[in-house]
């Protein structure tokens, strides 16, 4: 079944180590995005791709960069992690606008915590 | 396991007309709840959120949702609706117990004929 893959699923790393967080989608999708959600509270949109070698910024500043060199591959990476980077990273994906279904599918997420 | 049940998988409107779209939710511990818009060609956005207090909660664009505790509910609703409201909406849960979980429901499909 398609679907979206996050890894890690959890994570606990040192300050000023590298990280990269892996998301995969099967499905074939040229949109894809990241999310950052701190506990209990609403996603933050910190970076999206709208296909190969497209990324932007979102809405919330992130020191984190991201790449799209493959349509099903979009992972996110801090070169230097710090404890205000403790938080869950989602990633989803979407398909274009159509008559039928234009919906998200999201990655289970990836919990950092930056001791 | 915790759940977000969304009724109407696709509802279609004329402008002007009340809207209200239906959102359950499976957990009976304390939650926040949120719904967000996805325009077409655009990223998700957040309509509104609850996290306490008065249950009438008031969003962006006119829209609004009543959290009612003992129904397990979270409805959206717009008294007059525009064709610029097309979009699919998606209601969301967290749970005070695995606040880092955020649970989806399968969305909802608005459709405004002009």
């Amino acid at each position: 079944e398609a679907d979206i893959y996050q890894t890690p699923r959890y994570l606990v790393i040192g300050t000023g180590k590298k990280i990269t967080l892996e998301c995969s989608q099967t499905m074939g999708h040229d949109k894809m995005y990241w999310y950052q959600q701190d506990p209990g509270m609403e996603l933050h949109l910190i970076h999206y791709s709208y296909g190969v070698n497209s990324t932007e910024k979102g809405d919330l500043s992130s020191e984190s960069t991201v790449s799209r060199i493959r349509t099903e591959h979009f992972p996110l990476t801090l070169e230097s992690a710090r404890p205000s980077h403790t938080s869950q990273y989602l990633c989803a994906s979407s398909e274009p606008a159509t008559a039928n279904n234009y919906g998200y599918t999201f990655g289970s997420g990836t919990r950092l915590t930056v001791v | 396991a915790q759940s977000v049940s969304q009724h109407n998988h696709h509802v279609i409107l004329s402008e002007a007309a009340s809207l209200e779209l239906g959102c359950n939710y499976s957990y009976g511990g304390t939650v926040n709840l949120f719904w967000y818009v996805q325009y077409p060609g655009q990223h998700l956005q957040l309509l509104l959120k609850y996290f306490s207090g008065d249950p009438l909660v008031k969003g962006i664009k006119g829209f609004e949702a009543e959290f009612i505790k003992s129904k397990f509910s979270f409805n959206l609703r717009k008294p007059s609706v525009q064709w610029s409201d097309t979009a699919e909406y998606f209601c969301a849960v967290t749970m005070y117990s695995s606040a880092s979980k955020i649970i989806f429901g399968s969305g909802t499909r608005l459709s405004i004929r002009p």
